[in-house]
């Protein structure tokens, strides 16, 4: 157990619709990293937060967003959902906010839009 | 451009063997890091390696090895007497270009019995 948290473990839902992914980082982590992995385009890093604030971004569509609250945790914000955004979705926390610090994962949440 | 190359889709040992996993990395930066991590058939992502640029120091953790030469660009893996409990995907990533990882595409370890 890498005592990150994701919820919901799976979600189903509709092309069009708008769902909400959460991230509970470790104890003591402040900064937090969203990973998409699917078929098509492998593993995917999409954005990170330190301590509430955005402090890299990857190929993170715009339909899709994320925020770090003051007690740490992430939440990534998907809209106008289509069939590609199906996808297991990670989360992983780290110490501070060098994105070269060991992260540890959480166990995803499988996102199946039909 | 940024990118990771690994270009063993899939591997199969026996039991024991010894088996090395290949990573190509393409950057212009000079200071980079180099990760390796493991994802069982479980599915959960395991960190198991990083190493920066600077630092060209094989490095061993049990039956894990990790063999980095920049003149080649690449970060390969070797696992020893590999085990059953090998079976994963491993992925190599690239950490660099204004905080962002490229991940290759994964290489897919069976160990048999």
């Amino acid at each position: 157990d890498s005592g990150v948290t994701q919820t919901p473990k799976h979600l189903i839902t509709a092309t069009g619709q708008r769902v909400t992914l959460r991230c509970s980082p470790r104890s003591g982590d402040l900064s937090v990293y969203w990973y998409q992995q699917s078929l098509d385009q492998g593993l995917q890093f999409l954005i990170q937060y330190y301590n509430g604030e955005e402090r890299a971004k990857g190929n993170i569509l715009e339909r899709f967003s994320a925020q770090q609250f003051p007690d740490l945790h992430s939440e990534l914000n998907l809209s106008s959902l289509e069939l590609g955004d199906s996808a297991l979705y990670f989360c992983a926390s780290s110490a501070d906010g060098r994105s070269t610090d060991t992260q540890y994962f959480g166990p995803g949440t499988r996102l199946t839009v039909l | 451009a940024q990118k990771v190359t690994q270009a063993q889709t899939e591997i199969s040992v026996v039991e024991k063997e010894d088996v090395t996993l290949d990573c190509v990395y393409e950057t212009r930066d000079t200071t980079y890091y180099l990760f390796w991590y493991k994802q069982p058939p479980s599915g959960e992502l395991v960190f198991l390696i990083r190493r920066n640029s600077f630092d060209e120091q094989n490095e061993i953790s049990g039956r894990y090895s990790w063999n980095f030469q920049k003149s080649t660009s690449s970060f390969n893996f070797t696992i020893t007497a590999s085990q059953v409990v090998d079976s994963a995907v491993y992925f190599c990533a690239l950490y660099s270009n204004f905080n962002k990882f490229y991940f290759g595409s994964g290489t897919k370890l069976n160990v048999k019995p």
